[in-house]
């Protein structure tokens, strides 16, 4: 079993509609981020979380909202879906005392 | 978090060594050299980073300047299944609850051919 999983791993929708991209992970690490991959854009940051308490931005998180419910979950709110939203999705985690990120395989989004 | 540069895409042949530069001229002393990859869509994977000293592991090996401006990731024998999108990334490493995280540029193709 993957140590990082996200589900759902497609998703199509409508514009306006409310989604919610969930993230848990059994590495046991308190920190946790949220991103998105558009075509040859590389990977950017929505927001992270250091612990349970703490929710940071990120680059982008202009129409996004997250939600850590526990340790091991993290989970990314699209209030009302738009277009440009349309995009691959990628929940990671890493230590506390820094060190590598450990993705998810990603959940991709289509907003029409 | 300083910049890095690299090129867009490299060609290796199989069973030959890929060596992927990174350019990061404006690196500060307290900042890392990270290195990612990304297999077709799949989640990024950490292979490797360094402060100023070389070093390898299991999957490759880091090979960073004395100045510090530019660093190689090297695969001593590249297969197939070495074909994926290569990511340098500089940071700072804080233990004290700083910004923790990684900002990936583009880039680099890694096509390696039959």
């Amino acid at each position: 079993d993957a140590d990082v999983t996200q589900t759902p791993r497609n998703r199509i929708t409508k514009t306006g509609k409310r989604i919610m991209l969930e993230c848990s992970q059994t590495k046991g690490h308190d920190r946790m981020y949220w991103y998105r991959q558009d075509p040859g854009l590389g990977l950017r940051l929505i927001y992270y979380s250091f612990d349970v308490k703490d929710i940071n931005k990120g680059e982008i998180s202009d129409g996004y909202s997250v939600s850590r419910q526990a340790q091991a979950k993290f989970s990314l709110s699209l209030e009302s879906a738009i277009p440009n939203q349309t995009a691959l999705y990628f929940c990671a985690t890493s230590e506390a005392a820094g060190g590598e990120l450990f993705f998810g395989e990603g959940s991709r989004l289509t907003v029409l | 978090d300083a910049k890095t540069t690299q090129p867009p895409s490299m060609d290796c042949a199989e069973g030959r060594a890929a060596n992927l530069p990174c350019n990061h001229s404006t690196i500060s002393g307290n900042e890392y050299v990270y290195w990612y990859r990304q297999i077709h869509s799949q989640g990024p994977q950490y292979i490797i980073h360094g402060l100023k000293n070389n070093e390898t592991n299991e999957m490759a090996s880091l090979i960073i300047t004395e100045d510090r401006k530019s660093s190689t990731l090297i695969l001593p024998h590249a297969t197939l299944r070495d074909t994926a999108v290569y990511y340098c990334i500089v940071r700072a490493r804080n233990y004290g609850g700083a910004t923790n995280k990684l900002i990936f540029g583009t880039g680099t193709l890694l096509a390696v051919q039959p």
